[in-house]
């Protein structure tokens, strides 16, 4: 089992639409990374959290200590939200960071 | 300007060939790293340099040797290249222990 586990593997939306990605991980690791990664091939922080709730624009992650899991949200999905987003787990005392296998979103016009 | 930049961006080579790939940062950081995204995209470290010394090594044959001249650069040579080194390998940084990891580009290697 993968420390780190994100689900849904893919997910198609509408134009609009709020959007949840979820994270699962495992005792041991101490922050969450979320990143985006463009059909294009690069990637970009987007949050990095240990406790919370964090926001920018559209963008809201949370995280849940007891229950180690993590959720990324974006409201009002648009068509350039598409890309795949990729949970990553610290692993507490360390800079190893463990990767979720991604999900691949699609919002369709 | 690019925060942090690899070169190359593309890297095509026959088997059994050396071949390196740089990376340098300009945001101050301490702390610099190698990932490998394989043909699945999954990500996994290979390496960590924190102030040109090496803090994470996982399982990679030590046909890869990476090399940090200072804390600004993190070079990543291969030798003898093999078909299941081809994957798309990034570059990252970020201040010790805080704050978000900055990703370079990516150089997709294609070994022949």
């Amino acid at each position: 089992k993968n420390e780190v586990e994100q689900s849904p593997q893919n997910l198609t939306a509408q134009e609009g639409e709020f959007i949840t990605i979820n994270c699962s991980y495992s005792v041991g690791i101490s922050a969450l990374h979320w990143l985006q990664q463009h059909p294009g091939g690069g990637i970009v922080s987007l949050f990095m959290l240990s406790s919370g709730k964090k926001k920018h624009g559209r963008l809201i992650a949370t995280i849940n200590i007891q229950e180690k899991h993590s959720s990324l949200h974006i409201t009002a999905s648009h068509p350039r939200d598409s890309a795949v987003y990729i949970c990553a787990g610290c692993k507490g005392g360390s800079e190893k960071l463990v990767f979720g296998k991604g999900t691949k979103l699609t919002v369709n016009p | 300007d690019t925060a942090v930049s690899q070169t190359p961006k593309y890297l095509v080579t026959q088997m059994g060939n050396d071949k390196s790939i740089k990376c340098e940062q300009n945001l101050g950081h301490d702390t610099m790293y190698w990932y490998k995204q394989d043909s699945k995209k999954f990500l996994k470290i290979m390496f960590s340099y924190n102030n040109k010394e090496l803090i994470i090594n996982e399982t990679v044959p030590n046909r890869f040797s990476p090399k940090s001249p200072d804390k600004a650069h993190l070079n990543l040579h291969i030798n003898s290249l093999e078909l299941g080194d081809s994957a798309v390998y990034f570059c990252a940084s970020r201040i010790q222990g805080v704050g978000e990891a900055f990703f370079g580009q990516g150089t997709r290697l294609t070994v022949v």
